[in-house]
């Protein structure tokens, strides 16, 4: 079967401070991967997305980044974190070539809060 | 743009019926459907296909009017694990990855 882990599970960071959080997938190969932000009360906004190794795309411009240096990892980072930065990030993966085909399984999620 | 959902709240009381609106202005390939509990990950529900194609949860029913681009999801007889937020994403093209996720609709079902 197969299982995504998210760490931290909760972060608080100060302003300005650099960011990195780190996703992984078990029990599968070359899974379609995802960066959703969740602001308290809101949906979900995708950051990023992933069809493979070292192939990203943006979808929210702003101070983020993402890299996926293995096949099931991926990382988001920031240099300079911003208040606004604050939320819940959840990473998903999914089968197949098309993620609008098939189902996303979320993982645990990450609570940042920027102070 | 964001898929337009309601109502945005509803409370029900075990074993109640109730029916969660997904709308869009895009024409739709895919509408997913999760949901999810306080402070935990978003749960895969259902996904609903152009063409009528169907795959998700034994337990819960949804429609989608490719026309109208719409959908619903469907709760019946209403239990106390059925609370939560529920969430509709959208894709628009077979290809594509992108899913646009409503604000989301949140479920109380009291005893």
């Amino acid at each position: 079967s197969q299982t995504i882990h998210q760490w931290p599970a909760t972060l608080v960071q100060p302003v300005g401070s650099p960011l990195s959080l780190e996703c992984t997938v078990e029990g599968t190969s070359n899974p379609n991967l995802y960066w959703y932000r969740q602001a308290a009360g809101r949906g979900l906004q995708l950051l990023f997305y992933s069809v493979g190794i070292g192939q990203i795309s943006s979808e929210v411009p702003q101070n983020l980044s993402a890299s996926r240096p293995q096949d099931r990892q991926f990382i988001l980072s920031s240099k300079k974190l911003l208040l606004s930065d604050s939320g819940f990030y959840l990473c998903a993966w999914s089968w197949g070539r098309s993620g609008a085909r098939n189902e996303q399984y979320f993982g645990p999620g990450t609570r940042l809060t920027v102070t | 743009q964001q898929p337009v959902q309601s109502p945005q709240a509803v409370i029900l009381r075990e074993g109640e019926d109730a029916v969660i609106n997904c709308s869009s202005s895009k024409a739709l390939y895919s509408v997913h459907w999760y949901r999810q509990k306080h402070g935990e990950a978003p749960v895969f529900l259902m996904i609903l296909l152009k063409g009528g194609e169907q795959k998700g949860h034994e337990k819960i029913s949804a429609s989608f009017n490719e026309k109208k681009q719409q959908s619903s999801l469907y709760l019946t007889a209403s239990q106390l694990s059925y609370s939560g937020t529920y969430f509709c994403g959208t894709g628009v093209g077979a290809g594509s990855y992108q899913l646009t996720f409503g604000k989301g609709t949140k479920l109380s079902v009291i005893p």
